[in-house]
């Protein structure tokens, strides 16, 4: 089925480790986003990207690293994890910029992470 | 720099009764007002936008919303509360030919049976 999806769900890190998120849409969406969900602060941009191979940083990206190389995919990559990195994090996709969608944005079911 | 505010961390409502969640806006433009809604476990799901025209919009599954440009607000309502609709609520604005949204801290909506 059509649709976006997160892996893994859940994982528990130790800080200084190097773990990827990885993302996946199946509809060619051009825009794919990264946010943290943590308590008291919603939702924040990590990363976006309005195609493959453009980038663009969001409200908090420091300490983390995206790449796409394919249009399908958005992995997300904390270097050297810290503990203020546990959180819930969602991917988003887009047809075109939010504003000229009528779907503006369908999100994964999030990754629970955790960095101990 | 735009920004969102839902001053409400927790509404309840007892069901049947109409419901309300509150959200305004600070933007230097016009804006493009988002309402989400999160279900345990589960992504963000989108229930209605406002772009332009009528500042009555209708969404998903009985909600709507009501755009007041001299308040800066859009807030979320329903008719008739459901216990079904408990959930978290996200309030979001764009501007236009922009890439990317702001969102809001949530609100977390109560349906009492």
């Amino acid at each position: 089925d059509a649709g976006i999806t997160q892996s893994p769900r859940y994982k528990i890190t130790e800080t200084g480790r190097q773990v990827t998120l990885m993302c996946h849409q199946t509809w060619s969406h051009s825009y794919m986003f990264w946010y943290r969900q943590d308590l008291g602060h919603g939702l924040r941009l990590i990363y976006y990207s309005a195609a493959a191979d453009i980038t663009d940083k969001g409200e908090v990206p420091d300490g983390y690293v995206v790449s796409r190389s394919k249009t399908e995919n958005f992995p997300l990559t904390l270097e050297s994890a810290t503990r203020s990195q546990t959180s819930v994090y969602f991917c988003a996709s887009s047809h075109n910029r939010v504003s000229y969608s009528n779907q503006p944005q369908h999100f994964g079911d999030g990754t629970r992470l955790s960095i101990l | 720099a735009q920004s969102v505010a839902q001053p409400e961390d927790q509404v309840n409502v007892a069901e049947g009764n109409p419901l309300t969640v509150k959200c305004t806006y600070s933007v230097s433009g016009n804006p493009y007002l988002f309402w989400y809604v999160q279900y345990p476990n589960r992504g963000l799901q989108f229930l209605l936008k406002y772009i332009t025209g009528d500042n009555l919009v209708k969404g998903s599954y009985g909600f709507e919303a009501e755009f007041n440009k001299s308040q800066t607000s859009f807030h979320l309502k329903k008719p008739s509360a459901l216990v079904s609709d408990s959930a978290l609520y996200f309030c979001a604005v764009s501007l236009n030919r922009d890439d990317k949204i702001i969102f809001g801290k949530g609100t977390r909506l109560h349906i009492l049976p």
